[in-house]
């Protein structure tokens, strides 16, 4: 089945020390993107790829990387540079051009303690 | 790409047809309309989009203003399983280059269908 992948769904880190999430996706789609949810509130965008080995900053990109190396990968880093990284993350892809809908991951919850 | 306003919550009984309106005053030519829903702690699921005419698949119908500023979604037979958090984005489509396509979401409306 096609699809996008995110893991773990659960993830516990200590504060200060910087942790991956991964998001794979096996649909052939050039664009993939990364946001943040926090309680109560809708996803803020933190950073984007049209293209592999090319990415852009979304709103709230400081104290987050990404890579993208293959075009199946997005990777998102949390650093400890990252002041409140508790959240929700959520990983999505979609066909660069064209009026496409995106596809979301289930989504990764992580907590720093 | 242009904002959007939706009514913070909603409620609808069940068996009923859900209109979730949305406003988006500033949207360009070539701006679509898309629909999402978020059920709690999952990822949001695509529902319904356009650009000028109406549209309607099997989840629900999009209706879209002829000057485009609003759109209302409609679940014409809303069930338990519809209560989510529904969130309209207006996108512009890629363009090559450094116009991306990227999606925007605002706060969305929380509907709560009523048994």
């Amino acid at each position: 089945d096609g699809g996008i992948t995110q893991s773990p769904k659960y993830l516990f880190r200590k504060e200060g020390q910087n942790v991956t999430l991964s998001c794979e996706q096996n649909l052939n789609h050039d664009a993939m993107y990364w946001y943040r949810q926090d309680p109560g509130q809708g996803l803020r965008l933190i950073y984007y790829s049209q293209i592999v080995n090319d990415f852009q900053k979304g709103d709230i990109a400081e104290g987050y990387s990404v890579s993208r190396e293959k075009k199946e990968s997005f990777p998102l880093t949390v650093t400890s540079a990252q002041k409140n990284p508790t959240a929700f993350y959520l990983c999505a892809s979609s066909i660069a051009d064209g009026d496409t809908e995106a596809f979301f991951g289930q989504g990764t919850r992580l907590t720093v303690v | 790409d242009a904002k959007t306003t939706q009514p913070t919550s909603m409620d609808c009984a069940e068996g009923r047809a859900a209109n979730l309106p949305c406003n988006h005053s500033t949207i360009s030519g070539n701006e679509y309309v898309y629909w999402y829903r978020q059920i709690h702690s999952q990822g949001p699921q695509y529902i319904i989009h356009g650009l000028k005419n109406n549209e309607t698949n099997e989840m629900a119908s999009l209706i879209i203003t002829e000057d485009r500023k609003s759109s209302t979604l409609i679940l014409p037979h809303a069930t338990l399983r519809d209560t989510a958090v529904y969130y309209c984005i207006v996108r512009a489509p890629y363009a090559g280059g450094t116009s991306y396509g990227k999606l925007t979401f605002g706060q969305g409306t929380i509907l709560t269908v009523h048994p």
